[in-house]
C-alpha cells in the first residue's frame, strides 16, 4: 500500500462547478499537507499548504485536513477553464533534526482535472 | 527570477548511451532533489542532497548517479541508459528541512526517451 493514495481521475466538470479533490494516507506522522498544481508539460507548483488538522482558505481554494480519518481535501469554488491541470497532494512529517530521510515529501499520483467552458 | 532551471528540456538516447541532466537554482536553497514522473506512478524520488558535497538515495536510485559539487547545481547522470528510464525528470529545491515545512520548488522538467 502506498503511503499516499489519490484517485487519478480524470475529472471533468463544467465551468462554475465546485470541485472536490481528495487524498488518503496511512502514516500518522504526517503533519504538513500540501497541494501542488501541475499544468500540462510544466513542473508542479505549490498551491496551498496546511499544518495538522483544520481548514485553510485562499480565494476560490479551500484545503481541509482530517487527521482522525487520515483524509485531506482540496475544494475549488467557481471553477474556471484555467484551473484545468493535474493536482497532486503531498505530505511530510515534522522535522526535529538533520538527517538523510527527514523532511521528505510523499506525493499522491495526481488527479487530472478538466474544466470545460 | 529564474528559480529552478533544468537543461536540456528534451533528449532522445539510444540504449547504452550516457548523459547528464543539469539542475541549477538561484534561490540559495540548501536541499535539492531529483524525481521522475511516469504515467500512473506519480512523482518518485531518485536522489537528493542536503547540502553541497552530500548526496543520498531516494526511492528509485538504481541506474542513476548524482553529484552536488556546487550548492546551486545538482547533476543527475545516466551511465548506461535503458528504455525503462524513459520518463520526465524533475529537479526541485527547498530552503531546508530544518524549517517547519519543506516547500519544494520545481523546474520545468526534462523529457527523456530511451530507444
Amino acid at each position: 500500500q502506498k503511503e499516499v493514495e489519490q484517485d487519478p481521475g480524470p475529472l471533468s466538470v463544467p465551468e462554475g462547478a465546485i470541485v472536490s479533490l481528495n487524498c488518503t494516507y496511512s502514516n500518522s506522522a504526517f503533519q504538513y499537507f500540501m497541494w501542488y498544481r501541475q499544468y500540462s508539460r510544466k513542473g508542479p507548483e505549490l498551491l496551498m499548504y496546511t499544518y495538522s488538522s483544520g481548514n485553510k482558505e485562499d480565494g476560490r481554494f479551500t484545503a481541509q485536513v482530517d487527521k482522525s480519518s487520515k483524509y485531506i481535501s482540496l475544494f475549488i469554488r467557481d471553477s474556471q477553464p484555467s484551473d484545468s491541470a493535474t493536482y497532486l497532494c503531498a505530505m511530510s512529517a515534522l522535522v526535529l533534526g538533520r538527517g538523510s530521510t527527514l523532511g521528505r515529501l510523499y506525493f499522491g499520483r495526481g488527479t487530472q482535472l478538466t474544466v470545460w467552458p | 527570477n529564474a528559480g529552478v532551471t533544468q537543461t536540456p528540456k528534451f533528449r532522445v538516447l539510444k540504449t547504452g548511451q550516457s548523459m547528464t541532466l543539469l539542475c541549477a537554482q538561484d534561490m540559495n536553497h540548501e536541499y535539492m532533489y531529483w524525481y521522475r514522473q511516469d504515467p500512473g506512478m506519480g512523482l518518485r524520488l531518485i536522489h537528493y542532497s542536503v547540502g553541497e558535497g552530500t548526496t543520498a538515495k531516494g526511492e528509485v536510485p538504481d541506474g542513476y548517479n548524482v553529484s552536488r559539487l556546487k550548492k546551486q547545481n545538482f547533476l543527475l547522470g545516466l551511465e548506461s541508459a535503458a528504455p525503462s528510464q524513459t520518463s520526465v525528470y524533475f529537479c526541485a529545491s527547498s530552503v531546508g528541512t530544518d524549517l517547519r515545512v519543506n516547500i519544494q520548488y520545481f523546474g520545468a522538467g526534462t523529457r527523456l526517451s530511451v530507444l
